[in-house]
């Protein structure tokens, strides 16, 4: 079965610091791997996602994530926050393209002025 | 394209009572997901469909709820006999698993706004 952690349910970063939002995944095999964005009382947006290929993926609002096999990592990450980054961030996993997601608990991401 | 969209946007009700969650997914889109989300947890998923066809089902879910999507197109979840547990946002996304039109399949979930239900 796959499963997915995030680690922290809530980060807090200064505007134009460094985001870091971690997730780790479990999954017998080679997975596919998602990162959602909810802003409140909104449904979820792709931010970018991991299928095949090269292992650094770049999505929208200039976040990006690394796929690392060896440490069954996907981490998120963005160079300068801005004040909109603010929201809820998932991290989710598939083993068949097109089927249902496994969605972590979720960070929440507060950017302070 | 104007998206996955879902009625009502809210839903209040008494327990014991049946309420019904209606899903359009985007025009081209052949799969289908429902999703339950409850505060401060990632969603939970519940079922989808390919076109008309229900491919899985969570074992989580109880026999109250069921769902159809009669022509391949929208898609309708009913709970009966509503419990306070029950209280969520129940969201739905499609997606588009198989080319079509010109269109690539991406496989790509895209998320409807939700229909948030209170049990009282």
């Amino acid at each position: 079965a796959q499963s997915v952690t995030q680690l922290g349910s809530h980060v807090s970063v200064s505007e134009g610091a460094l985001v870091l939002l971690r997730c780790n995944y479990s999954s017998s095999v080679p997975p596919y791997l998602f990162w959602y964005v909810q802003y409140p009382n909104q449904g979820l947006q792709l931010l970018l996602k991991y299928t095949t290929g090269a292992t650094l993926v770049k999505g929208i609002n200039g976040f990006e994530a690394e796929f690392k096999k060896s440490e069954t990592s996907f981490h998120l990450t963005k160079p300068s926050a801005h004040m909109s980054d603010a929201a809820e961030y998932f991290c989710a996993v598939t083993v068949n393209q097109g089927g249902k997601l496994i969605f972590g608990q979720g960070t929440e991401l507060s950017v302070k002025p | 394209d104007t998206g996955v969209s879902q009625n009502p946007r809210h839903k209040i009700t008494k327990r014991g009572q049946n309420v019904t969650f209606r899903c359009d997914p985007i025009s081209e889109h052949n799969r289908l997901y429902w999703y339950r989300q409850t505060l401060g947890q990632g969603p939970e998923f519940l079922t989808y469909f390919q076109n008309e066809a229900q491919l899985e089902k969570s074992r989580l879910l109880s026999d109250r709820f069921s769902a159809e999507r009669p022509k391949g197109s929208f898609s309708t979840l009913e709970i009966q006999r509503t419990e306070q547990g029950d209280s969520a946002m129940y969201l739905c996304a499609s997606s588009l698993s198989i080319s079509n039109r010109g269109l690539a399949a991406t496989y790509e979930q895209y998320f409807g706004p939700g229909t948030r239900l209170t049990v009282t």
